[in-house]
């Protein structure tokens, strides 16, 4: 089956300091990852969408300067949250479409981001 | 892109049918309805697709009615595995489907007594 892995499942960090977490796709080939943050008040925030051999696209108030991301295949997919500061709190999600599957978009556990 | 109002929560025991209401006045000729749920700790999980009539899966099933502006999914005999905030997702294939973007709203939390 379809699976989306993403690593780690929580930290913590420095305010100020960055972290980056990754996401795998598994099973399956991604034409696409969405990275999502779910606040802690449980609202979702569309960050950035990866699509094959397209630029990545991010939404407003979100930028490559502050969350680069890297998704060099069909499987991987990484995102840094740089200088990350109280308001960057939260769980990143990432989703995954499968290229070959049905019209759908899998989901990994997501990581919990602590900012002291 | 249309919005999507489902009430806020709803609970029911164990063994029975549960269903959640979309209301999605606005929804263009274009867009699908997604229902996805979200246990505590974890991601989405996608539920059930649907654009028009009745879809049904080993998971649930989607009413959609005549004029597409609400749709009810129902979660036959619950368990207390069942209880999850479901979301209700109106997208077209362009943005949803093929590129990935999905707009979450407030979702319905599910309760279930057992």
């Amino acid at each position: 089956g379809a699976l989306v892995y993403q690593y780690p499942r929580r930290t913590i960090c420095k305010s100020g300091t960055s972290m980056r977490m990754e996401c795998q796709a598994v099973g399956f080939q991604a034409t696409s990852v969405a990275w999502y943050r779910q606040s802690p008040q449980k609202t979702f925030e569309l960050i950035a969408l990866s699509t094959v051999n397209s630029a990545i696209k991010y939404e407003q108030n979100f930028t490559q300067e502050k969350f680069p991301i890297s998704h060099p295949n069909l499987s991987f997919s990484s995102m840094t949250v740089l200088n990350a500061y109280l308001e960057d709190r939260g769980l990143y999600l990432c989703g995954a479409r499968d290229m070959g599957g049905p019209d759908t978009q899998y989901f990994g556990p997501g990581t919990r981001l602590l900012v002291l | 892109l249309a919005k999507t109002t489902q009430p806020p929560s709803m609970e029911a025991y164990e063994g029975q049918e549960v269903n959640v209401s979309c209301s999605h006045t606005n929804i263009a000729t274009s867009e699908y309805i997604y229902w996805y749920r979200q246990v505590p700790h974890q991601g989405p999980q996608f539920i059930i697709q649907g654009y028009k009539d009745y879809v049904v899966n080993e998971v649930a099933s989607l009413f959609i009615s005549a004029d597409r502006k609400l749709s009810t999914l129902s979660l036959p005999w619950v368990s207390l595995r069942d209880a999850a905030v479901y979301y209700c997702i109106v997208t077209d294939m362009n943005t949803g489907g093929l590129s990935g973007k999905l707009t979450f709203g407030e979702g319905t939390q599910v309760t279930v007594i057992s």
